[in-house]
């Protein structure tokens, strides 16, 4: 089945120690999203790729940087997490912008210690 | 600014309906989606909505009105399953998706 795929599912980190995460899919779309969601608030968009293209929302922190290599890998770097970076991180797809449907991947829940 | 209400919590009887209300204010327009999350999982589509009007997808049906910024997600027959929050997200002119904070709806049986 053509899916998103993230890993891990739940990662720990200590405060101040890199982190990467890791989004793949294979339903070949053409722009992927990473977002952060802390409980029963909405989704923060952090970036978004449409192809290689790179857009950074004007309100992510100079601490998250993102890499796509290729059209199926999409990675969020944590450079310094801190307390107030636990959350849950999703990974989205759509076939094009907009008006398309996203496909959300399992989420990676990033705890902070 | 842009934003999206909608109720934080709302409580439902098993084999009842439930509305669930948004209401949207963003620079243009350009549809509105639902998705449904399971508490620790990611959200599922449910529904786009981008004319106005009804429509129907199996028990679940959305309803849009551009002119009061208004839609709202229509569930018949709630299953236990349908326990879940469910996020109403308005597509503004630069087709970025201007998230709500969901809804929590709690079937009792």
């Amino acid at each position: 089945d053509a899916m998103v795929i993230q890993n891990p599912r739940y990662q720990v980190t200590q405060f101040g120690k890199p982190v990467t995460l890791s989004c793949s899919q294979t339903l070949n779309h053409n722009v992927m999203y990473w977002y952060q969601q802390k409980s029963s608030q909405a989704p923060k968009l952090l970036f978004h790729y449409y192809d290689k293209d790179f857009n950074n929302e004007a309100d992510t922190p100079d601490n998250f940087q993102s890499r796509r290599p290729n059209t199926s890998f999409c990675f969020l770097d944590i450079r310094s997490p801190g307390l107030g970076d636990a959350a849950m991180y999703l990974c989205a797809t759509s076939r094009e912008g907009g008006v398309y449907e996203q496909y959300f991947g399992p989420g990676t829940r990033l705890t902070v210690t | 600014g842009q934003n999206i209400d909608q109720p934080t919590e709302m409580t439902a009887t098993e084999g009842a309906i439930v509305q669930i209300n948004c209401t949207y204010q963003t620079s243009g327009f350009n549809g509105l989606f639902w998705y449904q999350q399971h508490a620790g999982e990611a959200p599922t589509f449910l529904s786009y909505n981008v004319l106005d009007g009804l429509e129907e997808k199996g028990r679940f049906s959305s309803f849009l009105s551009r002119s009061k910024g208004y839609s709202y997600l229509l569930l018949k027959e709630l299953q236990m399953k349908d326990s879940a929050s469910y996020l109403c997200a308005a597509l503004d002119s630069n087709y970025q998706l201007i998230w709500g904070a969901g809804t929590k709806l709690i079937i009792k049986p």
